[in-house]
């Protein structure tokens, strides 16, 4: 069946360090999403990205969706406090009727 | 308005009790889901209304059953729960109901089944 993979599954940085989480479908994607949830909250969206190898940017989080359109990245700059969560990828099931979830990075972040 | 509102925010219900969690957006969005998400899992798949019809059920047993009164509504009717029941029980909203649109999540429902 179709899967969203993500890694790693949790990623402890100090402050100021860089993060990337990595998402990897096992089909074609029309379109990739990209959610944040905090601690105790809901996922919130961030971003899609539609086009082959297209890249978006807001703030310090750059987001990439791979050339076959079956990969995106999230890279985040010189993370911060408010940076903790877990960062979800999202992508069409295969009916193309509502998002599955890739299992999630979990980012903490020590000052 | 831009917010999903999900009542109540906590639950804890006996395994012969039935309720209701209720989900409502006045967004306009034309498409509204149901997610389970259990603890450090990501959200799952229960149901989606698309123009307030079931367009998928993905084989949730039918002590769930969902309702959508109208385009703003969306209940989850709960009937004889499992302690593996317990979880956080997302809302979402899109626009327009294609996959194009980023979901508006609603700070769910906490249920507990004992």
């Amino acid at each position: 069946g179709q899967q969203v993979m993500q890694i790693p599954q949790y990623q402890h940085v100090q402050e100021g360090e860089d993060f990337t989480t990595y998402c990897n479908s096992s089909t074609t994607l029309s379109n990739i999403q990209w959610y944040k949830q905090r601690p105790g909250g809901h996922p919130v969206f961030l971003i899609q990205l539609v086009k082959s190898g297209e890249v978006k940017k807001q703030k310090r989080l750059t987001f990439q969706f791979g050339e076959a359109k079956k990969n995106s990245s999230l890279h985040i700059t010189a993370t911060q406090t408010t940076d903790v969560g877990t960062y979800f990828c999202a992508g069409p099931n295969q009916a193309g009727t509502a998002l599955i979830f890739g299992k999630g990075t979990t980012l903490s972040v020590s000052s | 308005d831009t917010e999903v509102t999900q009542t109540p925010k906590h639950l804890v219900m006996g395994m012969t009790n039935k309720k209701s969690l209720k989900c409502e957006q006045h967004m306009g969005h034309r498409a509204m889901y149901w997610y389970k998400q259990k603890a450090k899992k990501p959200p799952e798949l229960m149901f989606v209304y698309s123009y307030e019809k079931l367009s998928i059920n993905e084989s949730v047993p039918s002590r769930f059953s969902p309702e959508c009164p109208n385009s703003s509504l969306l209940n989850l009717h709960l009937h004889a729960l499992q302690p593996e029941d317990s979880a956080l029980y997302l809302c979402a909203s899109s626009q327009g109901g294609h996959l194009l649109d980023g979901y508006t999540f609603g700070s769910g429902t906490r249920l507990t089944v004992v």
